[in-house]
This record gives C-alpha cells, sequence and structure tokens, in this order.
C-alpha cells in the first residue's frame, strides 16, 4: 500500500505549549520507531513499538515525551511544554515483521520559538 | 552503548571516480549493518544492508563488513551527481532489541 505518512509536515509553536505528532505506517507493519534528527546530525532514536508488546521507551529524552500506538496502526508522539531544544525533525518509519528494512516517513519539522 | 562513527566530510569526488565511505563501530554483539542514503530535506531510505564479512555488491554500490576490525564501507562506483547526499551507516544487534543505532552520516558531493 501507500507508504508511511506523518502529520503535520511543519509545526511552528510556542516555549511551552504542547505539540501532537502523528504517523500512519505501512498498512500490515507491526514495527513503529519514532527518531527525532536535529539539524546536521544523525537520527536519535526515541521509542519502539512492536505489535502489542510493552513499548521501549528507552529513547525518550525527558518525560515531557511520550507515544502512544493503537494495535498496529497510527502512532502519536506527543510533547508536552515544547523548549527551543525539541526543535528538530521528527521521523516515523515503519517496518514488517518479515524484514529489517525499515520505512521511514517524510518527518515532521518542529521549530519552537 | 554502541557508538558509530563516520567522517562528516563533505567528501568530494568527480562524476565517474570511486567513492568510499567508511563507518567504524564499538559493539562487538552488532550483527547487521545498514546504509542509507538521505537527500537534503528528505528521510532516509536504506541502499544496502550487510550481515557477514566480505563484500556484498548492487549494481553500482558495494558494502563491504570487516567484523574483526569493527569497520563496515560502502563503495559507489562511477558515482554520479545524483548520489550527492549524506550516507548513514547504522548497526543492530541480531536477535536483539531490533533497535538500530545510527552514526551521523557522511556528506558526498559528486561535481561534474
Amino acid at each position: 500500500g501507500a507508504g508511511v505518512s506523518q502529520s503535520p509536515s511543519n509545526k511552528v509553536t510556542e516555549k511551552g505549549k504542547d505539540v501532537e505528532l502523528r504517523c500512519d505506517p505501512i498498512s500490515g507493519h507491526t514495527a513503529l520507531y519514532w527518531y527525532r534528527q536535529r539539524l546536521g546530525q544523525g537520527l536519535e532514536f526515541l521509542i519502539y513499538f512492536q505489535g502489542n508488546s510493552a513499548p521501549d521507551k528507552s529513547g525518550l529524552p525527558s518525560d515531557r515525551f511520550s507515544a502512544e500506538r493503537t494495535g498496529e496502526s497510527v502512532s502519536t508522539l506527543t510533547i508536552q511544554r515544547t523548549q527551543q531544544e525539541d526543535s528538530a525533525v521528527y521521523l516515523c518509519a515503519s517496518r514488517s515483521a518479515f524484514s529489517e528494512t525499515q520505512y521511514f516517513g517524510p518527518g515532521t519539522r518542529l521549530l519552537v520559538l | 552503548q554502541k557508538e558509530v562513527e563516520q567522517n562528516s566530510g563533505p567528501l568530494s569526488v568527480p562524476e565517474g571516480a570511486i567513492a568510499s565511505l567508511n563507518c567504524t563501530y564499538s559493539d562487538r554483539v552488532s550483527q547487521s549493518f545498514f546504509w542509507y542514503r538521505q537527500y537534503s530535506g528528505k528521510s532516509p531510505e536504506l541502499i544496502m544492508s550487510i550481515y557477514s564479512n566480505g563484500d556484498k555488491e548492487d549494481g553500482r554500490f558495494t558494502a563491504q563488513l570487516n567484523k574483526a576490525s569493527q569497520y563496515v564501507s560502502l563503495l559507489i562506483r562511477d558515482s554520479q551527481p545524483s548520489d550527492s547526499a549524506t550516507y548513514l551507516c547504522a548497526l543492530e544487534a541480531t536477535g536483539g532489541s531490533y533497535i538500530p543505532t545510527f552514526g551521523r552520516g557522511t556528506s558526498l558531493i559528486v561535481h561534474p
């Protein structure tokens, strides 16, 4: 089917506000990842969902960050009380149970003023 | 904690030349290795994966893995301007958490 989609594509917010980012994985993909990529940097792992297992939250940088996923469908990443250092591109990727290939969405570019 | 090191570059090569991109890693448990290409302002896309020592060829791309020396490289033959991008190395422990560790990437510029 279609690839991974993310929304919004761009988000500008004021410091202290909450933001919610959405990811629609490829249909049938059991694994879903969230990454953060700061300008000129590599990908920083945030959280990993695999089927109905408990998510691996080991990459979340603070308790202001949280994510949810309903079954094997949509996921939302929430950042509370945003800070300027949260400004980055947030990438979502999904993967099937039968492959190690991750397919990335186009990302959400977050700017915190 | 896995660490993945890449020279940030930019690596500049003339069109038609061989571009050689290198990646070293610190964790001996890692078993799966990936090269992603990321065009400016775009998302990463997988171009090569390698799991065993030696070379793996796919078209103009060759991945080389040396687990004893803990490095993996990507060779791009007959480089084209369209190959200009950032190349990210990633590794993963097979049978582990399925969470890859990415390097910061090497910027490649292929000039006509």
